[in-house]
């Protein structure tokens, strides 16, 4: 499974756009990128899934290069609810696979 | 869209006794479901891949004699965690993959375990 690498943290205010941006330069062509989000003592929840190009939804968009490298998950006009961690997440689709989480992203979202 | 449920919400019981946390599907059915432990502050880990009507598949570490993972129905999923101690002490996260072709997993809310 392609390891990802994001950043430990990030601090934004409310009403700005968030971009997070994860690594993953080993990922394998059959593999799906997707974001989850997290609050505390709660499941995570599904954000947007993509493959390639520029995925959008009704809370985030998703963009990803060519390469697939990398992929990065914008979030526009945050709250002070959008203070979670966000996961990004590597796996072939379909099927029965298992999700190894990374560290995620802990987003902080100021007045 | 999809619901998973845990139950319970939280437990607290003495170092030694054995705990089982329940895993429902409540409005489709899930062949596969697996089962995460999580520390505070830290990210999810995951534990065993449970698949119905079969033995569950654990990952490397994890003691499959300590948490007994039973999927007897394609809507629950039990764990039960044998002579707990205060090192089992975390927060226990199921989900759950629809039937063939499903890409999304669906979370429970997580199950707080606390050992004295």
């Amino acid at each position: 499974l392609a390891k990802t690498t994001q950043p430990i943290s990030m601090d934004s205010y409310e009403g700005q756009e968030v971009n997070i941006t994860c690594s993953h330069n080993n990922i394998a062509t059959n593999d799906y990128i997707t974001w989850y989000q997290q609050f505390p003592s709660q499941g995570p929840r599904f954000i947007i899934q993509g493959y390639k190009t520029k995925v959008t939804n009704e809370v985030a968009s998703l963009f990803i290069p060519a390469d697939r490298k990398s992929s990065t998950l914008s979030l526009p006009r945050v709250s002070l609810s959008d203070t979670a961690v966000y996961y990004c997440l590597v796996a072939p689709s379909g099927g029965y696979n298992k999700l190894i989480f990374g560290a995620g992203t802990r987003l902080a979202v100021h007045p | 869209g999809a619901v998973v449920s845990q139950h319970p919400s939280w437990v607290i019981c003495k170092s030694g006794t054995s705990v089982k946390i329940e895993c429902r599907s409540l409005d489709f059915q899930a062949t596969t479901m697996f089962w995460y432990r999580q520390f505070p502050k830290q990210s999810l880990m995951l534990m065993a891949t449970s698949n119905e009507g079969s033995k569950a598949t654990y990952e490397q570490g994890v003691e499959k004699d300590k948490f007994l993972i039973n999927h007897a129905s394609l809507t629950l999923s039990t764990l039960t965690v044998t002579s707990a101690h205060p090192e089992d002490s975390s927060f226990y996260i199921c989900s759950a993959r629809g039937s063939a072709g499903s890409d999304e997993q669906f979370f429970g809310p997580g199950t707080r375990l606390t050992v004295l």
